[in-house]
């Protein structure tokens, strides 16, 4: 079946740093690709999606391009705040219309 | 404004008791969803609805209810038959497939058995 990856957190780097959050997938055809994001105690936000090869999805200046050929969906950002401090979600939406989520990666910024 | 509201924020239940846990949207959207969120994890998936008055189980369905009597509304009952209830619980809607199918989510709710 449908399965996604990405890097085991927490994930730990100063105010400014260069963040990437690694996510590859494996699926039957070509399925929408999205990143969530959740504060803690919150729900889940949308933070940004893809839906097709080489489409680029971007939001609050975190940026990830589906990539066909490595099956992947990394999330980046070039200057991360506190703020940004949070739990990502990289999910891929199957044939049935379900959410296939990766394990999740805890970042925390320190300023 | 739009979105999807569950409600109560947080809720205390007793040994023997169920408990009903609200979620309704306004974003007319056809497919809802009820996930699991234990601390510290990922989520999983207890019921879904792809329409009015019809659903399908989740992965967890185990000890849980629901119903789909309006578009709107899409309640879980968390059972007395559910052992270990206190959880997360986060309730979701998707767009139609010309809008883009992605899914949304509530604020959750959280339980926790006294």
């Amino acid at each position: 079946g449908d399965s996604v990856t990405q890097m085991e957190g927490p994930v730990t780097l100063s105010e400014e740093a260069f963040l990437t959050i690694n996510c590859t997938y494996t699926a039957t055809g070509y399925p929408s690709l999205f990143w969530y994001v959740q504060y803690p105690g919150e729900g889940l936000q949308l933070l940004l999606k893809a839906t097709k090869a080489d489409d680029k999805g971007s939001n609050k200046g975190f940026e990830a391009t589906y990539r066909k050929e490595t099956t992947s969906f990394h999330l980046e950002k070039g200057s991360v705040q506190v703020s940004d401090s949070a739990v990502y979600f990289c999910a891929l939406l199957d044939s049935n219309y379900q959410l296939i989520w990766g394990a999740g990666t805890k970042l925390i910024i320190k300023p | 404004d739009g979105g999807i509201t569950q409600s109560p924020k947080y809720l205390f239940r007793k040994e023997g008791q169920n408990v009903t846990l609200s979620c309704e949207q306004n974003l007319n959207h056809d497919a809802m969803y009820w996930y699991r969120q234990d601390p510290g994890q990922g989520l999983r998936l207890i019921y879904y609805s792809q329409i009015v008055n019809d659903f399908q189980k989740g992965d967890i369905a185990e000890g849980y209810s629901v119903s789909r009597e309006k578009k709107e509304s899409f309640p879980l009952t968390v059972t007395s038959a559910q052992k270990n209830p206190t959880a997360f619980y986060l309730c979701a809607s998707r767009q139609g497939v010309r809008s883009g199918n992605t899914i949304y989510f509530g604020e959750g709710s959280w339980l926790t058995v006294v």
